[in-house]
């Protein structure tokens, strides 16, 4: 159980291009999802949390108008990348938190590769 | 602030050795603990957690980490190291109420040598 998914694994785009990236929770109803951005070698970033049918809450410094985040179902949280840069370059990662497991517990999507060129 | 520190971001042992790996946290709260794995262009996974019941937490893969509040650690341990061990080791915390944001430490790359 406990299962999250993301689509697509790698993505390659031309700069100035949006990129939407999806998680989805499989097999639990995720009432709140996590963005991270992880860069080679580093630790985890968290980006934004967002909660089923609300406005994200982003953290100190990421722009919420370059990640837009949407989470309109208990299942399912978008991540659009909007006109992309070769800053933008980076391993996305997104996390679910919900029933199962427990709910201080977030598990993990395999990641996103995002290269802009 | 609250804060997660792992002590080595390179830890190297041989196959069979024991498994060390330090975690200190710093919190005014009661922390929740998390240690995680990450493979090469993998998401993480869940080792185990501490989230205030026993101290002495049994994970998965043969690991154990042991919460100690005086010594504000959750060092992870494994008696004998397998070489399907190297990963990536995140350890991370949380905080009860909120929504539960986990601050993670920088990571200890665990390498298993024959």
């Amino acid at each position: 159980g406990a299962v999250v998914s993301q689509h697509p694994s790698r993505v390659i785009c031309k700069s100035g291009t949006s990129v939407k990236i999806e998680c989805r929770s499989l097999d639990f109803q995720a009432t709140t999802m996590f963005w991270y951005r992880q860069f080679p070698k580093q630790s985890l970033m968290l980006m934004a949390t967002s909660n089923e049918g609300s406005k994200a809450t982003y953290e100190q410094g990421v722009e919420k108008d370059k990640f837009l985040i949407n989470h309109a179902s208990l299942t399912l949280s978008t991540l659009t990348v909007t006109s992309a840069h070769p800053e933008d370059s980076s391993f996305y990662i997104c996390s679910a938190r919900g029933a199962s497991g427990g709910a201080d517990t977030q598990y993990f999507g395999p990641g996103t590769r995002l290269t802009v060129l | 602030a609250q804060s997660v520190t792992q002590l080595g971001s390179h830890v190297s042992v041989s196959e069979g050795a024991l498994v060390l790996l330090r975690c200190n946290y710093s919190s005014s709260v009661p922390p929740y603990l998390f240690w995680y794995v990450q493979y090469p262009n993998q998401g993480l996974q869940l080792l185990l957690k501490y989230t205030s019941a026993a101290t002495l937490v049994k994970g998965i893969n043969g690991f154990e980490a042991e919460f100690k509040k005086s010594e504000t650690s959750f060092h992870l341990t494994k008696p004998s190291a397998h070489m399907s061990d190297a990963a990536e080791y995140f350890c991370a915390v949380s905080f009860s109420g909120g929504y539960n944001k986990l601050i993670f430490g920088a990571g200890t790359r665990l390498a298993v040598h024959p």
